[in-house]
């Protein structure tokens, strides 16, 4: 497809849970970035990929979130140990360049649910 | 770190008026200021972007406003249509790109006909 596609688009765990969330960004986007966002709230940063490397992932909120990009394209964000807390829409976006008047295009994103 | 306070939270017009959002920002080093639009199920999608090296940048309906001295940017649409309903967020970064936005809590803009 054309945009960023993103799998599952729904993921129901249970507390304790590991779970993985793909991101496949815009064929030849070098950029990609990871964001959560809860109910009625506007998005929030967690980490952002320049080509396989994280250049800064100071929005992960601890060491139970984890991401990778080992080949510069599809990303995945690890949860290890899930929460209720968890819970919310993790939305990427992928643009071709950081430093270029580019645009950034999201994902629909994954509805995580943790009971 | 920066915050972004965006106001109002829900926002009803009649069908051809205007709408206007406002957004103040903390961090004087913001130099990146995007508007998204998002629809229901969907990712948010980029509809007019300024940088701090211009006052005020037009699309169409589209227009932003910067006023680096108050902090404060605002989205402006013209003649409003009932698909212009959606949820807007202001977006600020000191980047001069789209490295770690912070985002505001958004407006629930509706279009009566």
């Amino acid at each position: 497809g054309a945009g960023v596609s993103q799998t599952p688009s729904n993921k129901v765990t249970e507390k304790g849970k590991y779970v993985e969330l793909r991101c496949d960004p815009i064929s030849g986007h070098t950029a990609l970035y990871w964001y959560r966002q809860s109910l009625g709230q506007g998005p929030e940063f967690l980490i952002y990929f320049q080509g396989t490397g994280a250049a800064d992932d100071s929005g992960l909120p601890n060491d139970r979130f984890f991401a990778v990009r080992p080949e510069g394209s599809v990303s995945t964000l690890k949860i290890q140990r899930t929460e209720r807390g968890d819970s919310a829409v993790y939305l990427c976006a992928s643009s071709q360049d950081r430093a270029k008047d580019t645009e950034a295009f999201f994902g629909q994103g994954t509805r995580l649910t943790v009971v | 770190g920066e915050n972004v306070e965006q106001h109002p939270s829900t926002l009803s017009v009649q069908e051809g008026d205007s709408a206007v959002i406002k957004c103040t920002y903390s961090d004087s080093a913001s130099n990146y200021f995007p508007w998204y639009k998002q629809e229901l199920g969907k990712g948010p999608q980029l509809i007019i972007d300024i940088r701090s090296n211009v006052g005020e940048k037009k699309d169409q309906r589209i227009a932003v406003t910067l006023n680096k001295t108050a902090k404060h940017f605002s989205l402006h649409i013209t003649e409003t249509q009932p698909e212009d309903s959606a949820v807007y967020f202001c977006a600020a970064s000191t980047s001069f790109g789209n490295e770690k936005l912070t985002f505001g809590t958004g407006t629930r803009l509706t279009i009566i006909p």
